[in-house]
């Protein structure tokens, strides 16, 4: 079964810095896809990036970005000039490749942004 | 976007009544509705995965009994609580996936429901 680990619960950044959130997963499959979700104080869900076991580059989305390392089984998140909004609940997912599979969470990192 | 309408966003029941969670997709065909269970602080639990017109599928520890879950259209799918009791006390998100809209990758999550059992 696929797991997937955030070992980091709590996280801060001072306002305008950068941030990195680790993720390591562990399956045995070649084909899939890794997410990052946002979830704010509101508790709604957000995709934040998404990651395609298949693409060497890794994605990014304006100050999001991640490094997606498929032979470590790593996949972290790096968000640049942080700001007051970024202050959420981060979780990384994992899916695997078949159309309505399930996510499988990690434990989430409570990242805080100070003024 | 792809949209998930979720109700009642709060709700407060008493021991031994039932409660029923809907989740409406707005704009796109919910082909697949993932329901999920949160503790505080803690991650999205997944309680059962439902296709349109199908039986949706537990997974392991979940009562099916308590929680009965319905799909019965590819907008609407509905999560019941029966015989609710306090350590039933949780928040309850559920995200559908669809076809055709931007979700293709990614699931469409509602904003959840916060039930109190008293």
């Amino acid at each position: 079964a696929q797991t997937v680990t955030q070992s980091q619960p709590e996280m801060s950044v001072q306002e305008a810095e950068t941030v990195t959130l680790s993720c390591t997963y562990d399956t045995s499959e070649s084909d899939y896809y890794l997410f990052w979700y946002k979830q704010p104080p509101s508790r709604q869900m957000i995709l934040v990036i998404r990651q395609e076991a298949y693409k060497q580059q890794n994605a990014t989305e304006n100050r999001f970005s991640v490094n997606f390392q498929k032979a470590a089984k790593s996949f972290s998140l790096k968000i640049s000039d942080s700001q007051l909004g970024d202050a959420a609940m981060y979780f990384c997912a994992y899916r695997s490749f078949g159309a309505t599979n399930k996510l499988i969470f990690g434990t989430g990192t409570l990242l805080a942004v100070q003024p | 976007g792809a949209v998930v309408s979720q109700h009642p966003s709060r709700v407060i029941c008493k021991s031994g009544t039932s409660v029923k969670i809907e989740c409406r997709s707005l704009d796109f065909q919910a082909t697949t509705m993932f329901w999920y269970r949160q503790f505080p602080k803690q991650s999205l639990m997944l309680m059962a995965t439902s296709n349109e017109g199908s039986k949706a599928t537990y997974e392991q520890g979940v009562e099916k009994d308590k929680f009965l879950i319905n799909h019965a259209s590819l907008t609407l799918s509905t999560l019941t609580v029966t015989s609710a009791h306090p350590e039933d006390s949780s928040f309850y998100i559920c995200s559908a996936r669809g076809e055709g809209v931007g979700s293709r990758y990614g699931y469409t999550f509602g904003s959840g429901t916060r039930l109190t059992v008293v």
